[in-house]
């Protein structure tokens, strides 16, 4: 079993909806949780991160963490076609980062 | 703007033949990361260095070594370069003194062709 799962998609979506990216986790130890966003061909662009349970909210971004479930997630709202991109959830524990595989995500126009 | 830089973006080697992937960062951050990442899968550290300290990962391949002569710098050199390392490599950095450790800045990535 994988430390991190995140479903591959491809997911695709219209113009101004709003998107939900999940991952999940077995290791209680993860300290910090993280969102990253990779375009194709480019290095991946740290979005969010967070420590504890809960929300956090950075424009048409929200990052929830459930650490009781072991369950984080990233909405988007109002999806733009510039949000097309993988995006990455990570976790860490003593400095290092484990990254789940990468959502491809498709805003249509 | 304070960034990471990687070089080449593409490199172009044959079976066998070394060769070396350069990361620069005006970031001034002690710790400096190699990744590996293959299409459509995770980033995978690969080591790090913490200041001039390094930190192998434990399945990291011998074929692999990194180099930091200076903060700004650093290399990956593949001594030996099978098809199986045809791959995305990336260029992260963190500052201990900055906010959380795991806080990390990536640069675009050298895409790396074996021949």
């Amino acid at each position: 079993q994988k430390e991190v799962e995140q479903d591959p998609g491809p997911l695709s979506v219209p113009e101004g909806a709003i998107v939900s990216l999940n991952c999940t986790y077995s290791n209680s130890a993860f300290q910090y949780f993280m969102w990253y966003r990779q375009y194709s061909r480019k290095g991946p662009e740290l979005l969010m991160y967070t420590y504890s349970s809960g929300n956090k909210e950075d424009g048409r971004f929200t990052a929830q963490v459930d650490k009781s479930s072991k369950y984080i997630s990233l909405f988007i709202r109002d999806s733009q076609p510039s949000d097309s991109a993988t995006y990455l959830c990570a976790m860490s524990q003593g400095g290092k980062l484990i990254f789940g595989q990468g959502t491809e995500l498709s805003v249509k126009p | 703007d304070a960034m990471v830089i990687q070089n080449p973006r593409y490199q172009v080697t044959q079976f066998g033949k070394p060769v070396t992937l350069s990361c620069s960062q005006t970031l001034n951050h002690n710790v400096m990361y190699w990744y590996q990442q293959k299409s459509s899968q995770a980033p995978k550290l690969l080591f790090h260095y913490y200041d001039k300290d390094f930190n192998n990962e434990a399945d990291t391949p011998d074929n692999f070594q990194s180099r930091r002569p200076n903060t700004s710098f650093c290399f990956l050199d593949i001594r030996s370069p099978g098809l199986g390392d045809a791959a995305m490599y990336l260029c992260a950095t963190s500052n201990l003194a900055g906010g959380p450790l795991e806080t990390q800045y990536f640069g675009p990535g050298t895409r790396l062709l074996v021949l």
